[in-house]
């Protein structure tokens, strides 16, 4: 039980286009989701915690209107990357709550040329 | 924020060999969890563990609420451990356990067959 899955496990797109990554939690449901970001050999930053039917709450920093997060239903977050550029190439992960866990999400691995 | 302080950073094993990982704390957690992450990215959770000691196989892990730090002991370590070993806490509000978890840096993990 507790499974998260994304989609697309990696993209490749050319700068100034947008891309939406999926975030379902496949057999429970989640009021709250979570948006992570990790570069190579750091660690995971928090980027927005996402509930379900209101507006993301975003991390100090982390630009709102270019990282939209929609949490439509209680399966479902999305994330939209929007006119991409190369510096946002890094790895998006997504977490559900359920309790007092967080389930990740297998990792969306984004490159921007 | 709290403050998640991971060591060692890097560690190096034999196969066959035992080991403990440590994840301070700079305030006090209602919730602690134990992650490792595969070479493929993928979060996998080892321990909910907000206090207490809890056991899964060859790995156990023990958290000293009051002192704010926890270990993580991988005995007996095979080549599969590889990968990175992080913590990370979270102080609920209210009871409740929700709100952002920190994550420490991380500990890279290599057993050598």
């Amino acid at each position: 039980g507790a499974v998260v899955s994304q989609h697309p496990s990696r993209v490749i797109c050319k700068s100034g286009t947008s891309v939406k990554i999926e975030c379902r939690s496949l057999d429970f449901q989640a009021t709250t989701m979570f948006w992570y970001r990790q570069f190579p050999k750091q660690s995971l930053m928090l980027m927005a915690t996402s509930n379900e039917g209101s507006k993301a709450t975003y991390e100090q920093g982390v630009e709102k209107d270019k990282f939209l997060i929609n949490h439509a239903s209680l399966t479902l977050s999305t994330l939209t990357v929007t006119s991409a550029h190369p510096e946002d190439s890094s790895f998006y992960i997504c977490s559900a709550q359920l309790g007092g866990t967080q389930y990740f999400g297998p990792g969306t691995r984004l490159t921007v040329l | 924020g709290i403050q998640v302080e991971q060591s060692p950073p890097d560690l190096i094993l034999q196969e066959g060999a035992n080991s403990t990982l440590r994840c301070n704390f700079s305030d006090s957690v209602n919730n602690l969890q134990w992650f490792h992450q595969n070479p493929w990215g993928q979060l996998i959770n080892l321990f909910y563990i907000p206090s207490g000691t809890k056991q899964n196989g060859r790995l156990s892990a023990t958290t000293v609420a009051t002192e704010r730090y926890s270990l993580l002991y991988i005995s007996s370590s095979q080549t599969t451990d590889s990968g990175v070993y992080f913590c990370a806490g979270r102080r609920g509000a209210g009871g409740t356990s929700y709100g952002k978890l920190t994550f420490g840096q991380g500990t890279i993990l290599t057993v050598h067959p």
